[in-house]
């Protein structure tokens, strides 16, 4: 079966640095995936990780640990359109596998 | 910037009415999946699709749905005998390379669905 498991609601400061943890139990794997989506919006991509290690894209950096079933999104330099809810995704094959989404409050 | 199109953005239909959701895709893109989200809850893959056939199907994608690729360009998805709980945002995706490489899937800006 898949499991993905994230926390359900963070809160944290305008220009503070958040981590949102996922951990997955997963049949088979061909990456994993962190999308951003705002309310009544489609997901957009964030980062790709299907080797171990740490990925980084400007404020943004995913983790992944294969053989912990773990990941990580870190998120740097929190601005208050940050404010959105983040989906921790798992491909295997065709198909993707979606964790609830962390919803991230930015508060001033 | 190229982008996925989905059509039309809002549909209503009576419950047992079938439906067909139009997406355009990216015009380079070789892979296309259908996910939904019901209101308030996580996004579900429904369905991926290469080479004009189904690549994968999640047990959400029984008899009364179906895909076509009618053309070059559209990619569709059809509720034969839609039911209430079928009311949710259909998203379209595609992506430029095969799963499980680096590759992101574009996501449309959905398809809010209610059935009645």
């Amino acid at each position: 079966g898949q499991n993905i498991d994230q926390p359900t609601e963070m809160t944290a400061t305008e220009g503070a640095i958040v981590q949102i943890n996922c951990t997955y139990q997963t049949s088979g794997f061909n990456g994993l995936f962190w999308y951003q989506q705002h309310a009544g919006e489609a997901p957009t991509f964030l980062s790709y990780n299907v080797l171990d290690g740490l990925e980084e894209k400007g404020r943004f950096s995913s983790f992944l640990s294969r053989s912990k079933g773990y990941s990580y999104l870190l998120l740097k330099e929190l601005q208050m359109k940050d404010s959105a809810s983040y989906l921790c995704a798992v491909r295997n094959a065709g198909k993707s596998t979606f964790g609830d989404g962390t919803t991230l409050t930015v508060k001033p | 910037e190229p982008e996925v199109t989905q059509t039309p953005s809002h549909q209503v239909t009576q419950m047992g009415q079938e439906v067909i959701l139009r997406c355009v895709p990216i015009s380079n893109h070789l892979y296309f999946y259908w996910y939904r989200q019901i209101l308030g809850q996580k996004v579900e893959f429904l369905v991926s699709f290469y080479n004009n056939e189904i690549s994968e199907k999640s047990e959400i994608f029984d008899d009364q749905f179906s895909v076509e690729r009618p053309d070059g360009s559209n990619f569709t998805l059809k509720i034969r005998s839609t039911k209430l709980e079928d009311s949710a945002m259909y998203f379209c995706a595609s992506s430029e390379s095969a799963p499980g490489a680096a590759t992101e899937a574009f996501f449309g800006q959905g398809t809010r669905l209610t059935v009645v």
